[in-house]
């Protein structure tokens, strides 16, 4: 199965500066590589997400860019804002229609802890 | 727009009994999963669904069963509860894919304490 790889496991970057998460996958088949944001006690929320027919995709200051040779993706926030401390997952997805076996779900990096420094 | 909905939120539980976390989603989705997260793991996948009626094991199966009677509703349950399923279990839903990969909706989750 897939497995995902996510550094570093905690950031601390000074409040104004950029943060950028790595993450790496295993397997070629996937094609579909979000982003999610966690706050203490609450949902994953989803950031940003590529698909593997594009190598890079801005959303305001948050990008993730994707290097499918290289088999891994990026997020990258710039002017890091207080209210960006979070915990950050990166995942993949095999894109494989259903066919009644392998799992179809996200294979989930183990996030990385990002704390903004005021 | 309550999107998905976990009950309950919070539950203790004695070794070895049993219950039932219910996930309940109103976009009219095709795909539900059920996940837990441990600290230090991420989130992992226990089952899915990709339509009423049908399932299909995750990464960490083993201890659960669960089933998608409505459409709507995707039932996760706990047999004979152990302490190692003291988790957060988190339910999400997904429009079904057509030519591109839709993205997954989370409930608020269901904490978990096992005795």
């Amino acid at each position: 199965g897939e497995n995902v790889e996510q550094h570093p496991s905690t950031l601390s970057v000074q409040e104004g500066d950029s943060a950028v998460i790595k993450c790496t996958y295993s397997d070629s088949a996937s094609n579909y590589f979000p982003w999610y944001k966690q706050e203490l006690g609450k949902r994953p929320q989803l950031i940003i997400d590529i698909r593997s027919n594009v190598g890079e995709k801005k959303d305001q200051r948050i990008a993730v860019t994707l290097n499918k040779t290289a088999k891994h993706f990026s997020l990258h926030i710039t002017e890091t804002q207080p209210e960006d401390s979070a915990v950050y997952f990166c995942a993949a997805r095999i894109g494989m229609e259903y066919s009644g076996g392998g799992a179809d779900g996200l294979t989930f990096g183990k996030g990385t802890h990002l704390i903004i420094q005021p | 727009n309550a999107g998905v909905t976990q009950t309950p939120k919070f539950r203790v539980l004695k070794t070895g009994q049993s219950m039932t976390l219910l996930c309940a989603q109103d976009m009219n989705h095709e795909y539900m999963y059920w996940y837990r997260q441990d600290p230090g793991m991420g989130l992992r996948l226990i089952h899915y669904s990709v339509g009423e009626g049908t399932t299909a094991k995750g990464e960490v199966p083993d201890g659960y069963n669960v089933s998608r009677l409505k459409k709507q509703n995707f039932l996760l349950g706990l047999e004979s509860a152990a302490p190692s399923q003291t988790s957060v279990y988190f339910c999400a839903s997904q429009k079904r894919r057509g030519r591109g990969n839709q993205p997954q909706h989370f409930g608020d989750g269901t904490r978990l304490s096992i005795l």
